[in-house]
């Protein structure tokens, strides 16, 4: 009965390099989210997804960050060229269907991402 | 548009203090509301919740009241302990999987 699992806990990355974040879902959730939480700030949204299916990036910087949730497998959050600035906790969330807009989000314990 | 505000923080108290976190909303409509909960290095764990207007949601000694007519949903604790500790985030949903965030509220409680 796992909850969302997110990999890696810790990723540490040379400036211009690239980052992979991945998060699979609670079983049966077929909603994920994905947040930025700077050091003692609160969460920023970047992007809401369904399999196959990107609904919502307003919150996703334009250049360098993409997101897809595939058929099988994880979600993945990919930082490219990396910058200081994307120092941070990056987490994943996840939803069921939805069922009359009710349901809380699951989060998994983040991936904290250094760029040195 | 729709969004959450909740006090600032740190809030620090001595154990065993009574314990209120403001959060307000704005909101077309009637959203769901949450507590979330994040301890040092963790995610967000989902505190309470409360669906419709006068609901009151409770878990682990917190409680907080949906009110309509404030638009506010704080949130309250008789007797804090050290182990509560954390920071606390209100939050509302909205429209089917549309989520706002507050800014989150630093709580420390010393021995």
């Amino acid at each position: 009965n796992a909850g969302v699992m997110q990999n890696p806990r810790h990723l540490v990355r040379r400036r211009g390099q690239e980052a992979r974040l991945r998060c699979s879902p609670m079983k049966g959730h077929s909603h994920v989210y994905w947040y930025r939480q700077l050091p003692e700030e609160g969460l920023k949204f970047m992007v809401y997804l369904q399999k196959e299916n990107i609904i919502d990036e307003s919150g996703m910087p334009k250049e360098r960050f993409s997101a897809e949730f595939p058929k099988e497998g994880p979600s993945i959050l990919r930082i490219q060229q990396v910058v200081r600035g994307d120092s941070a906790a990056y987490f994943c969330a996840s939803s069921p269907l939805r069922t009359g807009g009710n349901s809380p989000l699951h989060f998994g314990n983040g991936t904290r991402l250094t760029v040195t | 548009g729709d969004s959450v505000t909740q006090m600032e923080g740190p809030v620090t108290l001595s154990e065993e203090a009574f314990l209120t976190i403001n959060c307000t909303y704005t909101a077309t409509g009637y959203p769901s509301l949450f507590w979330y909960v994040q301890y040092p290095g963790e995610g967000l764990q989902l505190l309470l919740k409360a669906t419709k207007a006068d609901d009151k949601g409770s878990n682990k000694g917190f409680e907080a009241t949906y009110r309509k007519e404030t638009t506010s949903f704080h949130l309250e604790k008789g007797s804090v302990q050290v182990s509560d500790s954390a920071v606390y985030f209100c939050a509302l949903i909205y429209n089917f999987n549309k989520f706002y965030f507050g800014s989150g509220t630093k709580l420390n409680v010393k021995p």
